[in-house]
């Protein structure tokens, strides 16, 4: 089966930085997705990573490591706004020539001033 | 034009109503999904449309029937629910063969009493 594990709740204050992780067990996996969703609002794509390394978009980060099953977000210089859920989602194989997205659990940021 | 709307943004129906959600894109995507969403739960992905032909269904119950008419539509038909049922139910879209980033709608709040 396809299991993910992410923390369920971070908190930091404003200007720090903050990492996210997530373990993955899947079988034919293509890459790691990450999804920010604030309360009441629709998921929204922040990044994705198909090969190992360092992937940067302005103050958010993605890291894969496909030999360890792991990957991470970071976030820099945090901002209030920034307080929301966030998912990484591992891409797989479907069941016809269209792949899928399995979600985390998501990780609930809380920035405090 | 929004991305991707959803309509209604709320729902309350009893467990004998017949009602339908709506769904459409206005990105020019080839690939939609549907998606629930429970509190302290993943997004459980329900069904994936590829060019108008349903590539995905995962073990969702008989209760939901999808109906994707065109590129641009995609419909839940709702009929007999239960109250565990009631949850968020997020669309999104894709180009195909580009799972990794999706594009959601701000989803349907369903309620079943």
């Amino acid at each position: 089966g396809q299991s993910l594990e992410q923390p369920s709740e971070v908190t930091a204050v404003e200007g720090a930085i903050v990492q996210i992780n997530c373990t993955y067990q899947t079988s034919g996996f293509y890459g790691l997705s990450w999804y920010q969703q604030h309360d009441g609002g629709a998921p929204t794509f922040l990044s994705y990573n198909a090969l190992d390394g360092l992937e940067e978009t302005g103050r958010f980060s993605s890291f894969l490591s496909r030999s360890d099953s792991y990957g991470y977000l970071l976030l820099q210089e945090l901002q209030m706004k920034d307080s929301a859920s966030y998912f990484c989602a591992v891409r797989v194989r479907g069941d016809g020539a269209t792949n899928k997205l399995i979600f985390g659990t998501g990780t609930l940021l809380a920035v405090q001033p | 034009e929004t991305g991707v709307t959803q309509t209604p943004r709320h729902l309350v129906m009893g467990m004998t109503n017949k009602k339908s959600l709506k769904c459409e894109q206005h990105l020019g995507h080839n690939a939609m999904y549907w998606y629930k969403q429970s509190a302290k739960k993943p997004l459980e992905l329900m069904f994936v449309y590829s060019l108008e032909e349903r590539v995905e269904n995962n073990s969702v119950p008989s209760r939901f029937s999808p109906e994707c008419p065109n590129s641009s539509h995609l419909f839940l038909h709702l009929h007999t629910l239960q109250p565990e049922d009631s949850a968020l139910y997020l669309c999104a879209s894709s180009p195909r063969g580009a799972e990794a980033e999706q594009y959601f709608g701000p989803g349907t709040r369903l309620t079943v009493t």
